[in-house]
C-alpha cells in the first residue's frame, strides 16, 4: 500500500510558466511533508517542507501548499527555469522520535523547456 | 545545508564478492542514518535505519545478513552488500538527520551505483 502517491510520472512546462507538482497521501498521521529534487545519479536534495499545522510555505520561487482535509499537497515553481528539470519526490514523515522515517512517492519528472 | 558524503560513488564487482559503501555526515552528528535503494524509474525504498552504537532496524523484506549495516560513530555508517549478485545492482543512497535540529528533512549522500557482473 503506497502511502504517498505522485500520480503524474512526468510534467512538461515552458520556461517562465508555473510548474505544479501534486502529491496525495493516505496516512493521516503524517505531520511533516517535504519535497526533494533529484538529478540522475545523484542523491536527492532537500527543497522545501511544510508542517501539518500550516497550509502554505514559501521559499523564493518555490511554494508548497497543504490541504489536510483532502490529504493533498502541491509544489508550485514560478517562474520555471530549465535548471529546474529534474525528478521531484514528495515525502512525508510521522513524528521526530526514534521511529522517524520518511516515506517517498515515486517521483515526477519535470521538464522545463526553453 | 548539512553535508552527507558517500563513497564510492560507483563500483563494479564480480558476483559473489562483497562491497562496502560508506556514508559520512561531514559537518554534523547523526545518531541515525538511513539507507535507501532506488531502482530505475522507481521511488526511493527505505532498506534500513542505522542507529549509532546499536543494531540496525531493517525494513520488511530486506535481508539483514545480506545487507550488513554498521554505525560505529556519530558521523559514519557503512553498508556492506555481501556475496553480491546481479540482482543487487542498484543505486544505493544514504541519508542522515541533523540531530540538533528538528525540521524533519534528511540530508542525502550523492549515492553509490553498484553494478554486479
Amino acid at each position: 500500500d503506497q502511502q504517498v502517491k505522485q500520480n503524474s510520472p512526468s510534467l512538461s512546462v515552458q520556461e517562465g510558466r508555473i510548474s505544479i507538482l501534486n502529491c496525495d497521501y493516505t496516512n493521516s498521521m503524517f505531520d511533516y511533508f517535504l519535497w526533494y529534487k533529484k538529478y540522475p545519479a545523484e542523491g536527492p536534495t532537500f527543497l522545501i517542507s511544510i508542517s501539518s499545522i500550516k497550509d502554505k510555505n514559501e521559499d523564493g520561487r518555490f511554494t508548497v501548499f497543504l490541504n489536510k482535509s483532502a490529504k493533498h499537497l502541491s509544489l508550485h515553481i514560478v517562474p520555471s527555469q530549465p535548471g529546474d528539470s529534474a525528478v521531484y519526490f514528495c515525502a512525508a514523515s510521522v513524528g521526530g522520535g526514534s521511529n522517524y522515517k520518511l516515506t517517498f512517492g515515486k517521483g515526477t519528472l519535470l521538464t522545463v523547456n526553453p | 545545508g548539512a553535508v552527507v558524503s558517500q563513497h564510492p560513488s560507483w563500483v563494479i564487482c564480480k558476483s559473489g564478492t562483497s562491497v562496502k559503501i560508506e556514508c559520512r555526515s561531514l559537518d554534523f552528528q547523526a545518531t541515525t542514518m538511513f539507507w535507501y535503494r532506488q531502482f530505475p524509474k522507481q521511488s526511493l525504498m527505505l532498506m534500513a535505519t542505522s542507529n549509532e552504537g546499536s543494531k540496525a532496524t531493517y525494513e520488511q523484506g530486506v535481508e539483514k545478513d545480506k545487507f550488513l549495516i554498521n554505525h560505529a560513530s556519530l558521523t559514519l555508517s557503512t553498508l556492506t552488500v555481501t556475496s553480491a549478485h546481479p540482482e543487487d545492482s542498484s543505486f544505493y543512497i544514504c541519508s542522515a538527520r541533523d540531530q540538533n535540529r528538528y525540521t524533519g528533512e534528511l540530508f542525502f549522500g550523492e549515492g553509490s551505483r553498484l553494478t554486479v557482473l
